[in-house]
């Protein structure tokens, strides 16, 4: 079946820092790739997504490219701050408003 | 325009008994989707709903879990006869038609005693 893998966190980096959380799929067919994001103690909020090949998905200096070649969505952040911590979803869906599938999460902590 | 709403946020049940989970979707978004999060996971798919109608509910358990979402009012997750395993965070996404893009609520934290 459909699935996502994300790498294992937690991460720990300090403020400024560049960030890569990589994320890999298998997926039957070309699916539309998501990034998101969940604050402590909050639901789940749309960081960015990607609906095709090179596509890439921006937001708050987040950014992922649609690799179908490696079947990757890695997300990169050149400069992270405090503020950035919490934990983040990779997930894919196929149009049609199918269900979400899911990464495990990467739960990120920066520090000052 | 209001995002998705859930109540309660947080629900304690002791073994045996009923919990319900509601859920708002926004305005004009007539699909649904709950998902469940365990301690340390990722959200697992339950169920998708469309007014009066369960679209998908493969990931919902066989016995124990139901779902609907009436015409009027809002989409209702019924877990009976709770057990420690069901311990979990509970989230509703909404979307409208033809957009594939999910839209979530806050959450509903279920404890089993």
């Amino acid at each position: 079946g459909d699935s996502v893998t994300q790498m294992e966190g937690p991460v720990t980096l300090s403020e400024e820092a560049f960030l890569t959380i990589n994320c890999t799929y298998t997926a039957t067919g070309y699916p539309s790739l998501f990034w998101y994001v969940q604050y402590p103690g909050e639901g789940l909020q749309l960081l960015l997504k990607a609906t095709k090949a090179d596509d890439k998905g921006s937001n708050k200096g987040f950014e992922a490219t649609y690799r179908k070649e490696t079947t990757s969505f890695h997300l990169e952040k050149g400069s992270v701050q405090v503020s950035d911590s919490a934990v983040y979803f990779c997930a894919l869906s196929f149009s049609g408003n199918t269900p979400l599938v899911f990464g495990k999460g990467t739960r990120l902590s920066v520090i000052a | 325009n209001a995002g998705v709403m859930q109540n309660p946020r947080h629900l304690v049940r002791r073994r045996g008994q009923e919990a319900r989970l509601r859920c708002s979707p926004m305005k004009g978004h007539s699909h649904v989707y709950w998902y469940r999060q365990l301690p340390e996971e990722g959200l697992k798919f339950m169920v998708y709903l469309q007014k009066e109608n369960i679209i998908d509910e493969s990931g919902m358990p066989k016995e124990r879990f139901s779902a609907e979402f009436p015409k009027e009012g809002p989409s209702i997750l019924r877990i009976q006869q709770v057990v420690r395993g069901d311990s979990a965070a509970y989230f509703c996404a909404s979307s409208p038609p033809s957009i594939n893009e999910q839209f979530f609520g806050p959450g509903t934290r279920l404890t089993v005693l």
